[in-house]
């Protein structure tokens, strides 16, 4: 499984653009790249998943260069309630979803 | 629509004694399972998977094990806890085939003392 490196953590203000990056030098063709939330005390929940360019969807933009090496999700207007770990994680689809969660980017956002 | 129960939500137990937490999933049918735990409030560690009954893969040689004996019913247990295995278990499925989005329950917050 490929391995991910991202920043530890992050501070933003609300109202803000947040743009977390991810390397993924080791993806294989087959890999997709994939982010989850965390909120303490709970179990992390999917965001976002995408395999090149750019996915778009009611939470969050991914970005994906064209030799995928990285990925940069983008939270539009943060708000106090995005406080939480996101994860990066790399995974073959249809592989048993053998996910493995890194330490994530703890983003805390400030009035 | 597809739910996941956890229990019990929160445990102590000393150090020494058994262990047996409990997750099933509704709505969905030959899920594959997951047991996380994490420690510390970050990282997740993946303990078990589980792609059908009977069938587990083990990605932590510790002192847990884990145990499908129906279809949506995945089962952590240990013999003799440590106090190294306190922490936050959590319990996730995901649609078996092309799928890759885990649903996550609840979590247990499990310290041993």
């Amino acid at each position: 499984l490929a391995k991910t490196t991202q920043p530890i953590s992050m501070d933003s203000y609300e109202g803000q653009e947040v743009n977390i990056t991810c390397s993924h030098n080791n993806i294989a063709t087959n890999d997709y790249i994939t982010w989850y939330q965390q909120f303490p005390s709970q179990g992390p929940r999917f965001i976002i998943q995408g395999y090149k360019t750019k996915v778009t969807n009611e939470v969050a933009s991914l970005f994906i260069p064209a030799d995928r090496k990285s990925s940069t999700l983008s939270l539009p207007r943060v708000s106090l309630s995005d406080t939480a770990v996101y994860y990066c994680l790399v995974e073959k689809n249809n592989q048993g979803g053998k996910l493995i969660f890194g330490q994530g980017t703890e983003l805390s956002v400030k009035p | 629509s597809q739910t996941i129960h956890q229990w019990p939500a929160t445990l102590v137990q000393p150090v020494g004694s058994p262990l047996s937490l409990e997750c099933t999933v509704e709505g969905t049918s030959n899920p594959n399972l997951y047991w996380y735990r994490q420690a510390a409030g970050r990282g997740l560690q993946l303990l078990f998977y589980s792609v059908g009954i009977g069938q587990i893969s083990s990605e932590v040689p510790q002192n847990l094990s884990a145990s499908r004996p129906q279809d949506r019913q995945f089962i952590l247990s240990s013999k003799k806890l440590l106090l190294s295995d306190s922490g936050f278990y959590l319990c996730a499925w995901m649609a078996s085939g092309v799928s890759y989005e885990q649903y996550f329950g609840p979590g247990t917050r499990l310290t041993v003392t």
